[in-house]
């Protein structure tokens, strides 16, 4: 059974550095991977799809990694802002699954 | 962002009634799914669509019933509800088997 851990659950940083979020996973017979970040008490917004054989995928500040075989994936949030508070949350769709197994999700604070 | 809605957002309701949640997408995706959030469990899949009339069951199905009668809703109800149906709940949809996921605003269901 695909289980899905993200740790640290909370992170506190100063705006303007970078940082890096991590997923892990159970087993490495995945589709995809897909981060998004959900603002209290809103839905979740998609921002990176990550293919089983794609490294890594770039959109904007966020860059986020895929090693399949160690079971990881870790999103990357460059100069960040206080506008990237939030929790974000990671979720692997293992191969021929329908459903999305997530993480518990990180929760972001930028701190002006 | 894609243009999914739920409806209602907020809802109250007693131990014993049928109750009816509502997603509805202008994208025109194949795909839909209902997913609820819990604290401690994340969001996991209750029931999906891979079409018009075509839906099976998630994780969590057990008190849960589907339809979808056209492509743009699908309709999860709750057959007699309990206190442990008390959630956030959120429609996705996608617009083929494995492709990134897009999820609505989410409705808060409060079983008293």
């Amino acid at each position: 059974k695909q289980e899905v851990t993200q740790i640290p659950a909370a992170l506190s940083v100063p705006e303007g550095e970078n940082l890096v979020l991590n997923c892990s996973f159970t087993d490495s017979a995945i589709y995809n991977l897909q981060w998004f970040r959900q603002d209290p008490g809103k839905g979740l917004t998609s921002l990176l799809l990550i293919q089983s054989s794609q490294r890594e995928q770039t959109s904007g500040r966020l860059n986020a990694s895929l090693d399949k075989s160690s079971g990881r994936s870790t999103l990357y949030i460059a100069a960040s802002q206080p506008g990237d508070s939030a929790t974000y949350l990671c979720a692997v769709r293992d191969q021929g699954a329908q459903k999305l197994v997530f993480g518990q999700g990180t929760r972001l604070t930028i701190n002006p | 962002d894609a243009g999914i809605t739920q409806s209602p957002r907020h809802k109250v309701t007693e131990t014993g009634t049928p109750v009816t949640l509502r997603c509805h997408q202008t994208e025109n995706h194949r795909y839909m799914y209902w997913y609820r959030q819990d604290p401690g469990h994340g969001l996991r899949l209750i029931h999906y669509s891979y079409g018009v009339k075509d839906t099976d069951k998630g994780e969590v199905s057990d008190g849960y019933s589907v339809s979808r009668s056209k492509t743009e809703d699908f309709l999860l109800t709750l057959e007699s509800a309990t206190s442990s149906q008390t959630s956030v709940y959120f429609c996705a949809i996608s617009d083929s088997w494995g492709n990134e996921q897009y999820f609505g605003p989410g409705t808060r269901l409060t079983v008293t």
